[in-house]
């Protein structure tokens, strides 16, 4: 069964352009979370689709945003860049809410 | 409001040395579940463990366990015979019944395991 799948791995974007994260969850999962790390600031949750529709949002800018398509595939946006949003992006999917949940293995991003 | 401190920020230990990894939870919620994750360098969590709050019982899983204490409100895991591939960041996290997906994870523990 594969697992959460994350592209791209890696990437280098400059300061002020946007970019677009993709995230494909476990076979049936329904629920997709995203999550951003960074060494000062640890895990932040950013937000959570269940069914097309985001349920949870963390604390994070409207330059955040994200979307969860009908074969729950999820993507995720950060527009407007800053230095700031260098930091590795988790997803996370998992059945219902209350369940365990399961990580891909990230992307990094680098914003210069 | 929520929150998981994990109050070791590094630990070494040297090959073969038991090590605890301490967990302290806050909730107000009678219905709540606990996990641990592993994040090798690689990135990716790894899940180890989950237990709901009505399961008080200590957990094995070979050289793993897991005691959870509500009365304390920890949920402190033990490596036993460490082993260099032990080392990693490990990450306590508390999620709770409410409508969609709620975690908060704690800060993480970094675990070395030297030969």
């Amino acid at each position: 069964k594969a697992g959460v799948t994350q592209t791209p791995r890696y990437l280098i974007k400059t300061r002020g352009q946007q970019v677009t994260l993709s995230c494909s969850p476990i076979s049936g999962h329904r629920s997709v979370s995203w999550y951003q790390q960074t060494p000062g600031q640890g895990l932040q949750f950013l937000f959570e689709y269940f069914s097309e529709t985001q349920r949870n949002k963390g604390n994070f800018p409207g330059r955040f945003s994200g979307r969860q398509f009908s074969n729950s595939r999820s993507e995720m946006n950060v527009s407007t860049l800053e230095l700031g949003d260098s930091a590795l992006y988790l997803c996370a999917s998992s059945l219902v809410s209350g369940n365990t949940i399961y990580f891909g293995e990230g992307s990094w991003l680098t914003v210069v | 409001a929520q929150k998981v401190t994990q109050a070791q920020t590094e630990i070494s230990v040297v090959e073969k040395e038991d090590v605890t990894l301490d967990c302290v939870y806050e909730t107000r919620d009678t219905t709540y579940y606990l996990f641990w994750y592993k994040q090798p360098p690689s990135g990716e969590l790894v899940f180890l463990i989950r237990r709901n709050s009505f399961d008080e019982q200590n957990e094995i899983s070979g050289r793993y366990s897991w005691n959870f204490q509500k009365s304390t409100s920890s949920f402190n895991f033990t490596i036993t015979a460490s082993q260099v591939v032990d080392s990693a960041v490990y990450f306590c996290a508390l999620s709770w019944d409410n409508y969609g997906q709620n975690f908060v994870f704690g800060p993480g523990t970094r675990l070395s395991v030297l030969p």
